[in-house]
């Protein structure tokens, strides 16, 4: 069946650095997303991963590891505009996506 | 680049009537659009796949004589909630898949929320 399991909450103070998690069970794989969405808001694309490994986009990082069915979303530099949900999201051989409950991330001056 | 627009952005409407709900692609075509709902504190759950001239495709639980889509242009993807009731009350999100590109690509709506009263 489809499983993705990311916290609910976590809490950083402004200027750190936070690693989300994210571990997925799904019916193939195309691709992992993570997306930001602020209250009230669309989701908004961070990054995708498809290969095992880093990529590295300004202060945000996105991890993969297709045999542990493992990801994670770096933010470096926290900022109190990050203040928001990461979603994790994993793209089916459907193309289709499913999608984790998302973890709420608190910044603190 | 790469606009999708939802109209109207929020609506409340009284139990038992009828709500459109449009999906634009303001600059690109999109043979598929995807509908989603995401109520408080949840994941968005996808609803059905729309595809441009043909029948949408809804997910298991998704009554479709309920939500009906229409999908009649490259551009415009169309959600009725019929006979609302408060329960339907959520965050719909629509995204579109460009006709040309890869088929990893989405890009999303930036919701409607529904008040059903």
């Amino acid at each position: 069946g489809q499983n993705i399991d990311q916290p609910t909450e976590m809490t950083a103070t402004e200027g750190a650095i936070v690693q989300i998690n994210c571990t997925y069970q799904t019916s193939g794989f195309n691709g992992l997303f993570w997306y930001q969405q602020h209250a009230g808001e669309a989701p908004t694309f961070l990054s995708y991963n498809v290969l095992d490994g880093l990529e590295e986009k300004g202060r945000f990082s996105s991890f993969l590891s297709r045999s542990k069915g493992y990801s994670y979303l770096l933010l470096k530099e926290l900022q109190m505009k990050d203040s928001a949900s990461y979603l994790c999201a994993v793209m089916e051989s459907n193309y289709q996506l499913v999608w984790g409950a998302g973890t709420k991330l608190i910044i603190k001056p | 680049g790469a606009v999708v627009s939802q109209h109207p952005s929020w609506v409340i409407c009284k139990s038992g009537t009828s709500v459109k709900i449009e999906c634009r692609s303001l600059d690109f075509q999109a043979t598929t659009m995807f509908w989603y709902r995401q109520f408080p504190k949840q994941s968005l759950m996808l609803m059905a796949t729309s595809n441009e001239g043909s029948k949408a495709t809804y997910e298991q639980g998704v009554e479709k004589d309920k939500f009906l889509i229409n999908h009649a242009s490259l551009t415009l993807s169309t959600l009725t909630v019929t006979s609302a009731h408060p329960e339907d009350s959520s965050f719909y999100i629509c995204s579109a898949r460009p006709a040309a590109g890869d088929q990893e690509t989405q890009y999303f709506g930036p919701g409607t929320r529904l008040l059903v009263l």
